[in-house]
């Protein structure tokens, strides 16, 4: 069974402050990777997509891969309470065409 | 462009009984999968279905069945239902392409309650 693993939270960080999510996974293959945002009550939406090695900015997101380490985070400058979510980590392995989940992070941005 | 759609959104059902769960993916979209997501368990993989066809099937018991028409909509059956299977139902569309870049996107969830 391919693993995904994130810290369950909650992480708490006061508002305007820097969120670092963090994310293993066990499949040394995998190609691609994504986060998602959960609201409680409501579907994951994506936030970013990485494939290579390095960093991917958008907006107030980024996203860190490093394949070696088998390692993708997501950091969030400027948080907000609308920030304030479950963020999920997925991984396409090598086989197949299913997403693999981690069980997320929970996020609390404190005014 | 509309997103993903999925009917109905709450469904209350008895033991034994079973339920079926439709999805319908973006427009042009010919991949559509299936989760189950539950607190202790988290986002499940069911199946996925592409072009009518079942290419990956998660660790379900038959229970849970799926299927896709010529138009990519699906629909999920969950026969003989348990307790257990009180969850919410996720559907995500996707182009299906092979290899990296292939994004899913979810739809709102069918909200399970199985008494």
């Amino acid at each position: 069974q391919k693993e995904v693993e994130q810290n369950s939270g909650p992480l708490s960080v006061p508002e305007g402050a820097i969120a670092s999510l963090n994310c293993t996974y066990s499949d040394r293959v995998s190609q691609s990777f994504f986060w998602y945002r959960q609201y409680s009550g409501k579907s994951p939406e994506l936030i970013m997509s990485i494939y290579s090695n390095g960093d991917k900015e958008d907006g107030r997101f980024t996203a860190q891969l490093n394949k070696a380490s088998q390692y993708v985070s997501l950091l969030i400058r400027d948080s907000q309470p609308s920030d304030s979510a479950t963020y999920l980590c997925a991984v396409n392995p090598s086989s197949g065409y299913a997403l693999n989940f981690g069980k997320g992070t929970s996020l609390l941005v404190t005014p | 462009k509309a997103g993903v759609t999925q009917t109905p959104r709450y469904l209350i059902k008895t033991r034994g009984q079973q339920v079926t769960l439709s999805c319908s993916p973006i427009s042009g979209h010919r991949s559509v999968s299936w989760y189950q997501q539950t607190p202790g368990q988290g986002l499940q993989f069911l199946f996925e279905y592409f072009s009518e066809t079942q290419r990956n099937k998660g660790n379900f018991p038959g229970r849970f069945s799926g299927r896709q028409f010529s138009n990519s909509r699906s629909e999920m059956n969950v026969s003989t239902l348990e307790l257990g299977d009180s969850a919410l139902y996720l559907c995500a569309s996707s182009l299906g392409s092979q290899g990296r870049g292939d994004t899913q996107y979810f739809g709102p969830g069918t909200r399970l309650t199985v008494l």
